[in-house]
């Protein structure tokens, strides 16, 4: 059974970096036509789509992040991540990786999440 | 890309059905069939209960139904039960390779 597992920080600063990577375990990352995206929900609020990437690397954002995130797929290691910068309070949030389902790229569902990881933007 | 408009709570008693709506625009909802619906406890993963409108996944109860109407999809929920009590949240692709959420809806079983 397929299984995300994220890691990466909990407490960033503002104006720096954060990066998180996604871990695919019981089954290929590069097989099978599925996307692999990127989600955020802050504090009380709903969720927002960030960006996701297809098994061949091709990248699709958020207009609204488009100029700080970076999404990336290493395939030897089943790892995607992500890296969005220039953090201020506003990027604080519950951050969740997930796969689309096959067929629609993006469009596809989100059909496996992981358990999120709440990354909180403090000096 | 605006986020699709949901109510912000919806409620019903155990037993009853309700219908959640999500509106978006021509461009997203009303222009293609992949609305996706989700179900998040809190402190869970957020999960998929209804894809491209109206498909339910393995395992999901019958209980639960989607469908559309012009620019609104709607996700009926019947026979309601206290472990329904969540937050739903609808999406759909807007076209060029982007996706949008809808603000998410309260579901309180009284």
């Amino acid at each position: 059974q397929l299984q995300l597992q994220q890691s990466g920080p909990r407490l960033v600063k503002p104006s720096e970096t954060l990066s998180l990577t996604c871990t695919v375990s019981g089954g290929s990352i590069d097989s099978g036509g599925h996307y692999w995206g990127w989600i955020r929900q802050p504090p009380g609020k709903g969720l927002e789509w960030i960006g996701s990437i297809s098994w061949t690397a091709n990248t699709y954002y958020n207009s609204s992040l488009k100029s700080r995130v970076s999404i990336s797929v290493d395939t030897s290691k089943t790892q995607f991540s992500l890296r969005l910068n220039s953090l201020t309070a506003a990027d604080t949030a519950e951050y969740y990786c997930a796969r689309h389902d096959s067929y629609f790229g993006v469009g596809g569902a989100f059909d496996v999440w992981a358990q999120g990881t709440m990354v909180t933007v403090s000096s | 890309q605006s986020a699709l408009t949901q109510p912000a709570s919806v409620s019903g008693s155990p037993g009853q059905s309700i219908t959640i709506s999500c509106t978006g625009t021509n461009s997203d909802v009303g222009k293609y069939n992949l609305v996706s619906w989700y179900q998040h406890h809190p402190g869970t993963a957020p999960k998929l209960i209804i894809l491209e409108g109206s498909k339910r996944p393995s395992g999901v109860s019958s209980r639960f139904s989607g469908s559309k109407s012009g620019n609104t999809a709607s996700l009926a929920i019947s026979g309601l039960q206290t472990e329904d009590e969540a937050d739903y949240y609808c999406s759909s692709y807007a076209g060029s390779s982007s996706l949008v959420f809808g603000g998410g809806t309260k579901l309180t079983v009284l």
